[in-house]
């Protein structure tokens, strides 16, 4: 299936920093989405990203879809503790029956 | 409250025996799917299935079987069990409008000795 590349595995900051995340492909996607994960629950949406060269926030969180079609990347603002866990980027291709993609996933760990 | 709920949430079982992993949801949607998830690999999906009645392989099938005879259930069947199937398993569902912001069930997590 088609890869989508999120390095590294595991990221470590500060509570209060900020962070940003992207996450890549060869190939390119007509949807990007990025899910969280908390521990022990299912992956949570966070953004939706329709649009070539969008930009979308969902509180501290912000989004963008990348102008090639082939990344997007995840950024959060000053951290809080609540925020460690599982950041997927998911991207889905052209089609009526295409399937969503997901990528391996960074973890994210805040030291209070 | 709109969600998406597995049963089992935990089972240990052995190799050969037949089980069922049952998902439900209760937002009337369209498309249903199952994934696992194992350590360095992210999420993986099995099957999908954009409606009742229809169902296609996602990227891991082998092993498994699904069915979707009524819009609400979605059960993933593991006919007979072998130890690399020990995984945590996730439903997801979502409106045919816009089938890729899926809502996660809680996770099933599967252990086959």
């Amino acid at each position: 299936g088609q890869q989508l590349n999120q390095s590294p595995q595991s990221m470590f900051i500060q509570e209060g920093e900020d962070v940003s995340m992207n996450c890549t492909s060869s190939s390119i996607f007509n949807t990007w989405l990025w899910y969280k994960q908390d521990p022990g629950e299912g992956p949570v949406l966070l953004i939706a990203l329709y649009k070539a060269g969008e930009l979308t926030s969902n509180g501290r969180l912000t989004a963008q879809f990348g102008i090639t079609r082939k990344d997007s990347f995840l950024n959060i603002s000053a951290s809080i503790p609540s925020d460690v866990g599982i950041y997927f980027c998911a991207g889905q291709m052209a089609g009526a029956n295409s399937k969503l993609t997901f990528g391996k996933g960074i973890t994210l760990s805040v030291r209070p | 409250e709109a969600q998406v709920t597995q049963n089992p949430r935990y089972l240990i079982t052995v190799t050969g025996k037949k089980l069922t992993v049952t998902c439900s949801q209760n937002m009337n949607h369209e498309y249903m799917s199952w994934y696992r998830q194992d350590p360095g690999l992210g999420l993986r999906q099995i099957y999908y299935s954009m409606n009742v009645e229809v169902t296609d392989k996602g990227d891991v099938p082998e092993g498994y079987k699904v069915s979707r005879k009524e819009k609400r259930n979605f059960p993933l069947i593991l006919e007979s069990p072998s130890p690399n199937q020990t995984s945590l398993y996730f439903c997801a569902s979502s409106p045919a409008s816009s089938y890729n912001e899926q809502f996660f069930g809680p996770g099933t997590r599967l252990t086959v000795l």
